[in-house]
């Protein structure tokens, strides 16, 4: 079992729709949760953070997280055509000082 | 405004050469990171450090080594190019169980 997986897709998603991106991880002991978004051929970065459970809203993303199911999630609203990109999960886990990513969602917002 | 800026965005090395991959940050953070992308593996960890002069093996050390002599620089170095090292190499940094800032990526040929 890998330590934090997600659906690779690609996820395809109307503009204006809604999209869903999901992740599991398999360390219970993991404290902070993170969303990257990565666009082809640049590095990752951070679009949101959350550490307790519940949801996390800014803008037009929510994280939300939930620590007895080991699971986490990322909604975007109103997707638009530039949100077309790769969204990576990553998990820190306090006892091996490590972040730990998910392989990654590609996601195609369709105009 | 924070950066980590790695030395080369792309580069093309024969096999069997020592090559050197730099990263600088200048946030001040403890923890540096190396990692590797390859199309649907996700970023996998090579090495990391938590302090100058400390270095811990990631999930795949071997064929390369590195070097943390100041907080701010931290070098990846493959002891001898082979192919199978081609590569996108991301640096990152961190404070705590913060997020990773990363640098813009070396995209690295080994022919």
């Amino acid at each position: 079992q890998k330590e934090v997986e997600q659906n690779s897709g690609p996820l395809s998603v109307p503009e204006g729709a809604i999209a869903s991106l999901n992740c599991t991880y398999s360390d219970r002991g993991s404290q902070s949760f993170f969303w990257y978004r990565q666009y082809s051929g640049k590095s990752p970065e951070l679009i949101m953070f959350i550490y307790s459970n519940g949801d996390k809203e800014d803008g037009r993303f929510t994280a939300q997280l939930n620590k007895a199911s080991q699971y986490v999630s990322l909604l975007i609203r109103d997707s638009q055509p530039s949100d077309s990109a790769t969204y990576l999960c990553a998990v820190f886990n306090t006892g091996g000082f490590k972040t730990i990513f998910g392989a990654g969602t590609r996601l195609f917002v369709k105009a | 405004d924070v950066k980590v800026t790695q030395s080369s965005r792309y580069l093309v090395k024969r096999t069997g050469e020592k090559v050197f991959l730099e990263c600088v940050q200048d946030m001040d953070h403890e923890n540096m990171f190396w990692y590797r992308q390859d199309p649907g593996l996700g970023l996998r960890l090579i090495y990391f450090s938590y302090d100058v002069k400390m270095k811990e093996k990631g999930d795949i050390p071997e064929g390369y080594s590195v070097s943390r002599e100041k907080k701010e620089r931290f070098s990846l170095i493959l002891e001898s190019a082979s192919t199978n090292q081609t590569s996108m190499y991301l640096c990152a940094s961190r404070r705590g169980i913060t997020e990773a800032f990363f640098g813009q990526g070396t995209r690295l040929t080994v022919v």
